[in-house]
């Protein structure tokens, strides 16, 4: 059964930092692209970050490019969003998504619970 | 980036109804397109992916139609269960973008 599991999540001073991780299992995780979509309370859901199966091709929202970095760790099953110069308007949940394949195009086909972040002095 | 236009935003029903939402991409998406359900307090579940291909596990009441740049979700007899918000999603790119979603309730 392929379960995603984030952490990480709480509530952070704007302009703080903060690392999200989703935990992986069932699946190859080193074959599939993994994907960050947040949702802010009461919104709709925007996709944040993305990374090849391999790490070597990265992608980024306009909104958080050059703030937020996405990598993994295929060893350990791992997938990461450092998150820097926070900002109130990131307050979200962060739901770590599965790519459906490990090459574009690709949809989001299992996704974890979600952690919620939330940035507030 | 591709903006995805959904409608409604939302739709009152009832128990046996049979409803529709439109989504419209703003350029050419060659049918990328995905639809998810969730639930509050939920995480988004895939329904439908390349406009109409049903996920396993998902009952046949849910349907996909539709070709650039018009795409529908239909349920036909609305279930109990059928009760939650609906995104539609292209992901022709990597930048990969969503509809407004569209909540539908009980009548």
């Amino acid at each position: 059964e392929v379960q995603l599991v984030e952490s990480g999540g709480g509530l952070v001073k704007p302009g703080g930092s903060l690392r999200l991780s989703c935990a992986a299992s069932g699946f190859t995780f080193s074959t599939y692209t993994m994907n960050w979509v947040r949702q802010a309370p009461g919104k709709g859901l925007e996709w944040v970050s993305s990374i090849s199966s391999s790490g070597s091709d990265i992608y980024y929202a306009d909104s958080v490019k050059g703030r937020f970095t996405i990598s993994r760790d295929n060893a350990k099953n791992s997938l990461y969003l450092q998150m820097n110069s926070l900002r109130a308007e990131d307050t979200a949940v962060y739901y770590c998504a599965r790519g459906s394949t490990s090459y574009i195009p690709y949809y989001f086909d299992y996704w974890g619970q979600g952690t919620l972040v939330t940035v507030s002095s | 980036d591709i903006q995805m236009t959904q409608s409604p935003s939302t739709l009152s029903a009832s128990v046996g109804d049979r409803v529709t939402i439109t989504c419209r991409a703003s350029q050419s998406i060659n049918n990328w397109l995905a639809w998810y359900q969730q639930k509050p307090g939920k995480a988004p579940k895939l329904l439908i992916y390349k406009a109409s291909s049903l996920e396993s596990g998902v009952p046949s009441r849910f349907s996909g139609s539709g070709s650039g740049p018009e795409f529908t979700l239909t349920i036909s007899n609305l279930q109990p269960d059928d009760f939650a918000t609906y995104y539609c999603q292209q992901y022709d790119s990597y930048s990969q973008t969503f509809g407004q979603g569209t909540k539908v309730e009980i009548q």
